[in-house]
């Protein structure tokens, strides 16, 4: 089946520190890779994907790279700031389906 | 443009009581989705509609969950009668078409039951 493991939290960072946040997966075919954010009382929200091997998908300094040889979406921001502080889910959707398969989520602190 | 909408945001009840979370979903949207998230077992999946019609209700935990979409813009998903391991936060998420990438999620319902 489809399943997503990321790296366990909690994560705790000092401002303008380096964020890398750990996910791989096992799924049949080519799944569409993405990661979700989720700051405190909110819902999630999409923060960047990749639908092919080789995608780079990135948004607000976030990046994540779809390596099919590695099944891996690792992400990564180079300078974190306190508001970047929530739960990261990596996530997966087989090709042609509905169903997100979610990690388990990353908590990460950002201290000033 | 309003996102999706869902009420109430926290509810507090007994067990044994029904409760009722509602979903209002982004406009124009024709998917929905009604997701559970426990520390235990994270993200589940419990009930997608397609067009107002459910397509996948595996995640549905048991009888006492149900869920209707009887319009394109309204949804509810009822437990009766509710339990304390139905303590948890409850998402709804949209999005168009059939097969699609991004979900929109609303802010959650937070169920206790005591």
């Amino acid at each position: 089946g489809n399943s997503v493991t990321q790296m366990e939290g909690p994560v705790t960072l000092s401002e303008e520190a380096f964020l890398t946040i750990n996910c791989t997966y096992t799924a049949t075919g080519y799944p569409s890779l993405f990661w979700y954010v989720q700051y405190p009382g909110e819902g999630l929200q999409l923060l960047l994907k990749a639908t092919k091997a080789d995608d780079k998908g990135s948004n607000k300094g976030f990046e994540a790279t779809y390596r099919k040889e590695t099944t891996s979406f690792h992400l990564e921001k180079g300078s974190v700031q306190v508001s970047d502080s929530a739960v990261y889910f990596c996530a997966l959707s087989p090709f042609n389906d509905y169903k997100l398969s979610f990690g388990a989520g990353t908590t990460v602190t950002v201290r000033a | 443009d309003a996102g999706v909408i869902q009420s109430p945001r926290h509810e507090v009840t007994e067990m044994g009581q029904e409760v009722t979370l509602r979903c209002k979903p982004i406009s124009g949207h024709n998917s929905l989705f009604w997701y559970r998230q426990t520390m235990m077992r994270g993200l589940e999946l419990l009930i997608y509609f397609n067009n107002n019609v459910p397509i996948d209700d595996s995640g549905m935990p048991e009888d006492r969950f149900s869920a209707k979409m009887p319009n394109a813009s309204f949804s509810t998903l009822k437990i009766q009668p509710s339990e304390p391991r139905d303590s948890a936060v409850y998402f709804c998420a949209s999005t168009r078409g059939r097969t699609t990438y991004e979900q929109y999620f609303g802010p959650g319902t937070r169920l206790t039951v005591t």
